[in-house]
């Protein structure tokens, strides 16, 4: 399977703690975007990434939030000193973006549920 | 404004019928237009793509756009079970982001 992939599935952790996730895209795709959602809301946008260009982050994201896309595939998204407001479901997909398609198609991985205790 | 904007729902179809979701928008340059299915605790799942004014079908499902009212609705014939999900309208918006309305819980009736 060449879907979008993510890991950890879970993660449990103590308010303060650093925590780190992973997202490996569609091979193909040069686009890679970060999503954060809550119970009964739509995915929020975090921050996106064409090839290893951090493109835009959105201005919600407090300082503790980093993403790195280093060589243009998978990407990491780290959150520092973790507050029990960031309690969701982080969410990954990629697409084809810019020169390479108009429509900017996103497919999602199956997303990272964080809980902070 | 909210940028996407649809009904929160439930919405209960019995099965066999014409399930309609409807959604708005703000940004009157977006130019592609989603609707995503998403299972309760599993990640939203593409479904149809618009990026023309009218009607577009792919098996049960039919897209429907109109710049002009800003409007986007799905469709769903010959409603089953398991389309029993929460709908999320999104929209690509400023920067090349997709933004999401909140999703239409739909609730289809045996």
């Amino acid at each position: 399977d060449t879907g979008v992939s993510q890991d950890p599935r879970h993660k449990i952790t103590k308010r303060g703690q650093n925590v780190t996730f992973r997202c490996d895209p569609i091979s193909e795709h040069n686009r890679l975007y970060w999503y954060r959602q809550t119970l009964g809301q739509g995915p929020e946008f975090l921050t996106y990434f064409q090839n290893e260009a951090q493109l835009e982050k959105s201005r919600l994201l407090s300082d503790r939030f980093s993403a790195e896309r280093p060589k243009g595939s998978f990407s990491t998204l780290e959150i520092q000193r973790t507050e029990q407001g960031d309690s969701a479901m982080y969410l990954c997909a990629s697409s084809l973006g810019g020169v390479l398609s108009s429509y900017n198609e996103q497919f999602f991985g199956p997303g990272t549920r964080l809980t902070v205790l | 404004q909210k940028e996407v904007e649809q009904n929160s729902g439930p919405l209960s179809v019995p099965e066999g019928a014409i399930a309609s979701l409807n959604c708005t928008y703000s940004d009157r340059v977006s130019q592609s237009f989603f609707w995503y299915r998403q299972y309760s605790g599993k990640s939203p799942e593409l479904i149809m793509s618009i990026y023309s004014n009218g009607d577009k079908e792919d098996g049960r499902f039919t897209a429907q756009l109109n710049k002009a009212s800003q409007y986007v609705s799905l469709l769903i014939r010959d409603s089953q079970p398991s389309d029993s999900a929460t709908y999320l309208c999104a929209v690509n918006g400023p920067g090349d982001k997709i933004i999401f309305g909140k999703g239409t819980r739909l609730h289809i009736l045996p």
